[in-house]
């Protein structure tokens, strides 16, 4: 079975500094789907990026972007020019493809990591 | 497009009691899926539906049903409430397997 671990409970930073938040994954599965979600005070979750095991570029959108290592099983997040508003609990999740066989519905989250943001 | 919806916002059940937990979205996403997130922790599948008329059970669907009749709707009924089913209920869908999974807002439940 696939897990996903999130081993940083809470991280803080300052505003206008980068931080990187990480992710580890287990999974026997070559292709497969990887996913951050925020989730702010108002518990919506919000996908941040997301990434294809199959490609070796990694996903970048606007200040967030992703070091995918596919060998070590590792998907951190890299927000750049942290703003107030990126103060959230941060989820990996992992999704397994169809190409896999059967069906792949299921989304297998971290526990999940809190950001502070400091002004 | 309001995307998904759930309602109600927040709701105290008493142990025994029943409810249904309403779900809509208005994207034509044939998938839907229901979480529940416990304190601290990641969200964990419910149910989910790849279809109207089609359903399958997730990782915990004991003590939950569910239903499929529309495109747009998949309401989550809890039949006997009991504490350990207190929690926030996310419902969330997708167009299709491959695509990205969009979240509502949450419903948070409290039994006592």
């Amino acid at each position: 079975a696939q897990t996903v671990t999130q081993s940083q409970p809470e991280m803080s930073v300052q505003e206008a500094e980068t931080v990187t938040l990480s992710c580890t994954y287990d999974t026997s599965e070559s292709d497969y789907y990887l996913f951050w979600y925020k989730q702010p005070p108002s518990r919506q979750m919000i996908l941040v990026i997301r990434q294809e095991a199959y490609k070796q570029q990694n996903a970048t959108e606007n200040r967030f972007s992703v070091n995918f290592q596919k060998a070590a099983k590792s998907f951190s997040l890299k927000i750049s020019d942290s703003q107030l508003g990126d103060a959230a609990m941060y989820f990996c999740a992992y999704r397994s493809s169809f190409r896999n066989g059967g069906a792949t519905n299921k989304l297998i989250f971290g526990t999940g990591t809190l950001l502070a943001v400091q002004p | 497009n309001a995307g998904v919806t759930q309602t109600p916002k927040f709701r105290i059940l008493k142990i025994g009691q029943s409810m249904t937990l309403q779900c809509t979205q208005d994207m034509n996403h044939n998938y839907m899926y229901w979480y529940r997130q416990d304190p601290g922790m990641g969200l964990k599948l419910i149910y989910y539906s790849v279809g109207a008329g089609i359903t399958d059970k997730g990782e915990v669907p004991n003590g939950y049903n569910v239903s499929r009749s529309t495109t747009e709707d998949f309401p989550l009924r809890l039949e006997l409430a009991a504490p350990s089913q207190t929690s926030v209920y996310f419902c969330a869908s997708s167009y299709r397997l491959e695509e990205t999974q969009y979240f509502g807002p949450g419903t948070r439940l409290l039994v006592l």
